[in-house]
């Protein structure tokens, strides 16, 4: 069964503060690698990973992936309140039209 | 920008009803899918709709449930039955391309069976 797993479940921090979230992954045909974060409701694009070691950047996110070891870190440098949302990871897979998705870090940016 | 729009965004029916929700996808995207997320559980993929059929479904998306797109611009999903376990907040999602490469949510409809 293919499976997603993040951690931690959940983090509170201070503004200002660095986090690193983590997902790996178990499934078959391994295509790519998307970040999303859901606030109120739908989930918005954050990244997408593809090759392993090749850092993505927007801002004080990144992102990187390793195929080998079969997972993936999101970061937030210098995180602010706006920051506070659910951190969803996702696969997709080599053959087929869904995405496997992760349950999520709920992370919560105190000021 | 362009989104995805769904309707209504929130639902409340009876047990034993039955439900239409409603999408309209991005104008250019070819690829469309439902998910759902039951409160505090993972997004589940429903179903995914390619030039006016359904290329994949979950085991959750049995008989009771049916996608359609009757016309250029709406993508629809049908429940016909509904049970108390199909509550959950329903997510339709677009894509350009295949393989759901940045897929674009909208904003869900709450479904509420009582």
């Amino acid at each position: 069964e293919d499976k997603v797993v993040q951690s931690p479940l959940s983090l509170v921090v201070h503004e200002g503060d660095t986090v690193t979230l983590n997902c790996s992954y178990e499934v078959t045909n391994f295509r790519s690698l998307l970040w999303y974060k859901q606030e109120k409701k739908a989930p918005t694009f954050l990244f997408m990973l593809t090759s392993s070691g090749i850092e993505k950047k927007s801002g004080r996110l990144s992102s990187i992936l390793d195929k080998k070891e079969l997972f993936s870190i999101l970061n937030i440098t210098a995180t602010q309140t706006g920051d506070s949302a659910v951190y969803l990871c996702a696969v997709v897979l080599e053959y087929g039209n869904k995405l496997v998705f992760g349950a999520g870090t709920i992370l919560r940016v105190k000021s | 920008e362009p989104e995805v729009t769904q309707t209504p965004s929130h639902q409340v029916t009876q047990m034993g009803q039955e439900v239409i929700l409603r999408c309209v996808p991005i104008s250019n995207h070819l690829y469309f899918y439902w998910y759902r997320q039951i409160l505090g559980q993972k997004v589940e993929f429903l179903v995914s709709f390619y030039n006016n059929e359904i290329s994949e479904k979950s085991e959750i998306f049995d008989d009771q449930f049916s996608v359609e797109r009757p016309d250029g611009s709406n993508f629809t999903l049908k429940i016909r039955s509904t049970k108390l376990e199909d509550s959950a907040m329903y997510f339709c999602a677009s894509s350009g391309r295949q393989l759901n490469t940045e897929a674009f949510f909208g904003q869900g409809t709450r479904l509420t069976v009582v």
